[in-house]
């Protein structure tokens, strides 16, 4: 069955450092892969969407790479900041059929002043 | 513009009541989403709506009903609420249903079942 995995454990890192999420994927060949960012107590918001023909994508300091090879999607922020901390969800969505998102269960990022 | 908004914010039931759960957009957006997240299984889709008058299982449907009478709302309806239906449930839209399309979320209900 398809399987989504973010790591559940809480990254912790220092303010102005680049934080790295990972999002690996299994049975699954994604034509787009989405992230989200999640507040507590709230919903999602999109924060960037990758095609497969692409291996980068940059928004102001956020850089999402896709690698269809290794299954696997990293998100980055640079010169992260404590705003910065949230929850960060992957989905993926096929070419065809079912119109709709699979979500990852989401990394915790807690950035340190 | 409100986006996706939701009601009610929270609820609790007791085993085996009924109730409905109202989402509405305000982007004119053909597709339209019910997710139920839980701690640790991320978001699943219970139920989706392509259009105004249509509905469609999702990856959870089971124990929920959903309408699309209007375009602009869904309703999410538990018949016989189970404690296993105590959730966060998420509506949200994308004005087409195709994976480049972002999702735009509501600010969710959270549903307790005694």
């Amino acid at each position: 069955s398809q399987k989504i995995e973010q790591n559940s454990e809480a990254l912790n890192i220092q303010e102005g450092k680049t934080a790295t999420l990972t999002c690996n994927y299994t049975n699954y060949s994604p034509a787009y892969l989405q992230w989200y960012r999640q507040d507590p107590g709230r919903g999602p918001v999109f924060l960037l969407l990758i095609r497969e023909n692409e291996k980068e994508k940059r928004k102001e300091r956020l850089k999402v790479t896709f690698d269809t090879t290794l299954k696997q999607s990293l998100f980055h922020i640079t010169a992260s900041q404590p705003a910065d901390s949230a929850t960060y969800l992957c989905a993926l969505a096929p070419d065809t059929g079912r119109r709709a998102l699979t979500f990852g269960s989401g990394t915790r990022l807690q950035v340190q002043p | 513009n409100a986006g996706v908004t939701q009601t009610p914010k929270f609820r609790v039931l007791k085993t085996g009541q009924s109730m409905t759960l109202l989402c509405a957009q305000d982007m004119n957006h053909e597709y339209m989403y019910w997710y139920r997240q839980d701690p640790g299984m991320g978001l699943r889709l219970i139920h989706y709506s392509v259009g105004e008058g249509t509905t469609a299982k999702g990856e959870v449907p089971d124990g929920y009903n959903v309408s699309r009478l209007k375009k602009q709302n869904f309703l999410l309806g538990l018949e016989s609420a189970a404690p296993s239906q105590t959730s966060v449930y998420f509506c949200a839209s994308s004005y087409f249903g195709q994976g480049d399309n972002e999702q735009f979320f509501g600010p969710g209900t959270r549903l307790t079942v005694l």
